[in-house]
C-alpha cells in the first residue's frame, strides 16, 4: 500500500537559516514525488516534483529536494529561509499503475525573525 | 487564468440537510479529484475521475458522492451531512492525474450542526 510520512510535525527556523523538511515514502518499483506548500487560508501549491532523470530537482521560491531511491526518501530543502516561508508543506507520492496520489501529514514550518 | 473553483468558501448547515459542492476547472484537464483536510490528519482523498464518467472511491469515500458529467465540473454531494463531516474540502485537477501534479481549488470550509 502507498504510504509517506513526513518525519517533523513541526519545524521552527530562524530568518536566513538553512532549512531541511524530511519525507520518507514506502518502497516501490517506480514513483512519481511532489512537494506542495499550502500558505494559510489557500488552497495547495505545486512545488516542485520528481517523475524521472536527475535526481536533485529544483522548484519554485529557491527549494530544491533531492530523491534517494535507496533510502527511499524525498527530503526538501532551502539554504536561507524567509519568513514569507512560513507555511505548511506536504510531501506526496504517486506509486505507477495507481490511480492516485498519497499525501503526507503535513509539516508546519515557521521561520522567526 | 489557469484555475479550480470551488464554491462556497464556506458553508454552515444542519445534520441531514443535502449540499452540494461545486468544482470546475477550466485547464481540460482528465483527472479530478475531492480531498479533505482534518487536523492532525493531514490530506485524505474521497473520490477521484479520470475522465468523464469515470469514478472512483478514494480513501474515506463514506457518506459522499460524486458524479462527472462535464470535463470542468466535478460536484461533490453529501446526501445527508453529518457533524463528523465537518472538514475543509479541497477539489484538485491534474492533466493526467501524476505527471503534471494537481492544480488545488482554495478550499471549502464545510461545518455541519
Amino acid at each position: 500500500a502507498q504510504s509517506v510520512t513526513q518525519l517533523d510535525s513541526q519545524v521552527p527556523v530562524f530568518e536566513e537559516a538553512p532549512v531541511e523538511l524530511r519525507c520518507n515514502y514506502s518502497s516501490s518499483v517506480s514513483v512519481y514525488l511532489f512537494w506542495y506548500v499550502q500558505y494559510p487560508n489557500q488552497g495547495l501549491q505545486l512545488l516542485l516534483k520528481y517523475l524521472s532523470g536527475s535526481t536533485l530537482v529544483k522548484g519554485i521560491n529557491g527549494f530544491e529536494a533531492e530523491f534517494n531511491k535507496s533510502q527511499t526518501s524525498f527530503h526538501l530543502r532551502k539554504p536561507s529561509v524567509h519568513i514569507s516561508d512560513t507555511a505548511e508543506y506536504f510531501c506526496a507520492v504517486k506509486y505507477q499503475g495507481a490511480g492516485k496520489s498519497t499525501f503526507g501529514d503535513g509539516t508546519t514550518l515557521t521561520v522567526k525573525p | 487564468e489557469a484555475q479550480v473553483t470551488q464554491n462556497p468558501r464556506y458553508l454552515i448547515t444542519v445534520t441531514g440537510k443535502k449540499l452540494t459542492v461545486t468544482c470546475s476547472q477550466n485547464m481540460n484537464h482528465e483527472y479530478m479529484s475531492w480531498y479533505r483536510q482534518d487536523p492532525g490528519l493531514g490530506l485524505r482523498q474521497i473520490y477521484y475521475s479520470m475522465n468523464v464518467e469515470v469514478t472512483d472511491k478514494g480513501d474515506v469515500p463514506e457518506g459522499y458522492k460524486v458524479s462527472r458529467k462535464e470535463k470542468r465540473n466535478f460536484p461533490l454531494i453529501l446526501e445527508s451531512p453529518s457533524p463528523n463531516q465537518t472538514s475543509l474540502y479541497f477539489c484538485a485537477s491534474s492533466q493526467d492525474g501524476y505527471n503534471y501534479g494537481y492544480t488545488f481549488g482554495s478550499g471549502t470550509r464545510l461545518t455541519v450542526v
